[in-house]
């Protein structure tokens, strides 16, 4: 069985630069999450989705930070512009929805320089 | 608002020791599960335990933790440290209800070392 896709799995940008973050959930799942991962902030929440439709954004990411269900099984993440502060893992998960277990991609590195 | 507390960012111990990682949580769901994510370098984070059963000892890979909803702790532990366990570890919190939205710790990086 595939588990969630991210890609691609590192990105390199230069700072002002518009990047777009892809991500397929596990085959059946409606629940997505977008995450970015630091070192200094742990996991933050960026979007919530269930069935396509948002249920939860993280308030501090909305004003550079997009995130979408072209369809149930594929997400986009669009940072524009980026700047280097972005810097970070994106993770993306799914789950059953009224499942409870996570199940992420390997991630997306991104530099911004 | 619902929240997972994990006080230590680091955690360096010698292999052979036992392990325990601390988790509190804050959550007006009586449903709520409790969980534990590993992530290891290089891989994608998985789940390592989950829970939503009081005071019942969940199992898994040599780690062991006990929900205790009287105090609101979800501590993960194991025996002996490999160096192996060396990874990120987070604690989450599902409220378990419609919307069930999800809250991690800021998460605690184990380095076992020999």
């Amino acid at each position: 069985d595939a588990g969630v896709t991210q890609t691609p799995r590192h990105e390199v940008a230069e700072k002002g630069q518009t990047i777009i973050l892809k991500c397929e959930p596990v085959s059946g799942h409606n629940d997505l999450f977008w995450y970015r991962q630091t070192k200094i902030q742990g996991l933050e929440l960026l979007s919530y989705f269930r069935s396509k439709s948002l249920m939860e954004d993280g308030g501090a990411f909305k004003d550079r930070f997009k995130a979408e269900m072209l369809n149930s099984s594929f997400s986009t993440l669009k940072i524009q512009p980026t700047e280097p502060k972005d810097s970070a893992v994106y993770l993306c998960a799914s789950r059953l929805t009224g499942g409870n277990t996570l199940y992420f991609g390997a991630g997306t590195r991104l530099s911004v320089l | 608002g619902d929240s997972v507390t994990q006080k230590e960012g680091l955690v360096t111990l010698t292999e052979g020791l036992p392990v325990m990682l601390n988790c509190t949580y804050q959550t007006i769901y009586s449903n709520a599960f409790l969980f534990w994510y590993v992530h290891y370098l290089n891989e994608s984070p998985r789940l390592l335990l989950k829970s939503s059963t009081d005071n019942k000892r969940t199992e898994h890979q040599g780690f062991h933790a006990t929900l205790h909803k009287s105090s609101s702790s979800f501590h993960l532990q194991k025996s002996s440290a490999q160096l192996s366990d060396s990874a990120l570890y987070y604690c989450a919190l599902s409220e378990g209800n419609s919307n069930n939205r999800i809250f991690f710790g800021d998460g605690t990086q184990l380095v076992v070392k020999p």
